[in-house]
């Protein structure tokens, strides 16, 4: 079963708006990671967040992470063409996971100029 | 440059053969992860190893292989048993505990099996 899912599972905007995608995860965890992937290639770690945390800045990027409600949400703002990706989150369960991160389905995000 | 490299980027095979997929890092990590992407269904874990001579099962292992005789390299076997083995293979690696550390990944290779 997945730890993490992502909402929406798509979304699109013009430029300069700003997209908000959300995490729930299931377990308990250590930290929660955003990462990024442009079609047909690897994923780019964006930001992470520790559970211990309740909101974290990179750039344009702003992660929140509540855990008593088990979800997390990634805003990025000012959003340009160039941010068109897919965006998943990615959880331990908590150093259980036995060294394993297990990811969402992700949210493909679509920004037209 | 430090980085993570898979090869090839795209590889056909007919069914019933094996293939193997090459993954290389000169990131000086110890752990290193194969990751199966399909349409629609995220990534999904195959196999990790957290230090040379050491493997683990991941959530989809059956049909699959690992080797780890060498910290810089993870090769992947897709066997003959793997019953749906076209999908997009995701390597990644990562120098301490996943729950603190990024994953780094390569650029994939996209496998199809006709």
């Amino acid at each position: 079963s997945q730890q993490g899912e992502e909402d929406p599972q798509a979304l699109s905007i013009q430029e300069g708006e700003n997209a908000t995608m959300n995490c729930s995860y299931k377990t308990s965890i250590n930290n929660l990671q955003w990462y990024r992937q442009n079609s047909g290639r690897g994923l780019v770690h964006l930001i992470l967040i520790r559970s211990n945390e309740r909101e974290k800045h990179s750039g344009r990027l702003r992660v929140t992470l509540d855990t008593s409600k088990k979800s997390s949400s990634l805003l990025i703002t000012a959003s340009r063409a160039a941010d068109t990706a897919s965006y998943f989150c990615a959880t331990d369960a908590g150093g259980l996971g036995g060294g394993k991160l297990i990811f969402g389905q992700g949210t493909e995000l679509s920004v037209k100029p | 440059d430090g980085g993570i490299t898979q090869s090839p980027k795209y590889l056909f095979r007919k069914e019933g053969q094996n293939v193997t997929l090459s993954c290389e890092q000169n990131l000086n990590h110890d752990a290193m992860y194969w990751y199966r992407q399909d349409p629609g269904q995220g990534l999904r874990l195959i196999y990790y190893s957290q230090i040379v001579n050491d493997f683990q099962k991941g959530d989809i292992a059956e049909g699959y292989s690992v080797s780890r005789e060498k910290k810089e390299s993870f090769p992947l076997t897709v066997t003959s048993a793997q019953k749906n083995p076209t999908a997009f293979y995701l390597c990644a690696s990562t120098g301490g505990p996943p729950q603190n550390s990024p994953l780094h990944f390569g650029n994939g290779t996209r496998l199809t099996v006709t």
